[in-house]
């Protein structure tokens, strides 16, 4: 199984700031197929990021992602009070897919 | 828009069948992925597994062949089934559909709490 590891554990921003979340393959990634996700409490995950850079219909553009191979990165690029929230990064190259652990940006 | 949403018995006991049923407006189940996905505080995020456009299966060899996901394309819906079941399986399962020709779960029901007790 692919192992993901999402860093930092927790991200303290502030509003308008810019974050960047890792997420790091044990192996590479199949055609780079590295989804990322968003969750807040009680609600379900939230499609962010697909194919490591596409973004679904209606995700603000402050939300991109980058990388290649075994290497990802999410970048929100101004922080707004409805990004605070787990992020999670998930595999779907190879079976079984696999997801991270996530990383929590909360406000500083 | 497509919506999804899980049902089924909120409480199983040990070593029964947790049946779930994923039921799909604003689209057919004859056409994308059809995930399915649980999360628990102990294990976060688990693929259980999926049913494609042509009703081939791939499963987590981590639940060992308890597993059946299946679908009725009457109803509109997709099912799973996981038997066997213990404590750890208890979890919030989501039903998810791909957003696009890759499997990657893109719209997602609301989940549904099951607990495994006696």
């Amino acid at each position: 199984e692919v192992v993901l590891t999402q860093s930092p554990g927790t991200l303290s921003v502030s509003p308008g700031e810019r974050a960047s979340l890792s997420c790091r393959a044990s192996e590479s990634v199949r055609s780079n197929y590295l989804a990322w996700y968003q969750q807040k409490p009680g609600q379900a995950p939230r499609l962010l990021i697909y194919s490591a850079s596409r973004r679904p219909t209606g995700i603000p553009e402050r939300f991109s992602g980058s990388g290649s191979g075994a290497d990802f990165t999410l970048t929100i690029s101004r922080l707004e009070p409805e990004d605070f929230a787990v992020y999670f990064c998930q595999q779907y190259g190879t079976s079984p897919f696999s997801f991270g652990r996530g990383t929590k940006v909360d406000i500083k | 828009q497509v919506q999804l949403r899980e049902s089924g018995p909120g409480l199983v006991k040990p070593s029964e069948t947790l049946s779930l049923t994923c039921t799909v407006s604003g689209g057919s189940v004859s056409s994308f992925y059809w995930n399915w996905i649980r999360q628990s505080p102990g294990k976060g995020l688990e693929w259980i597994g999926y049913i494609f456009y042509s009703g081939g299966t791939d499963y987590n060899p981590s639940l060992k062949g308890r597993v059946t996901i299946s679908r009725d394309t009457s109803k509109n819906q997709v099912y799973l089934k996981l038997a066997s079941v213990t404590a750890a399986d208890t979890a919030v399962y989501y039903c998810a559909r791909s957003v696009d020709v890759v499997p990657a779960p893109g719209y997602w029901g609301q989940g549904t709490l099951v607990t495994v007790s006696s």
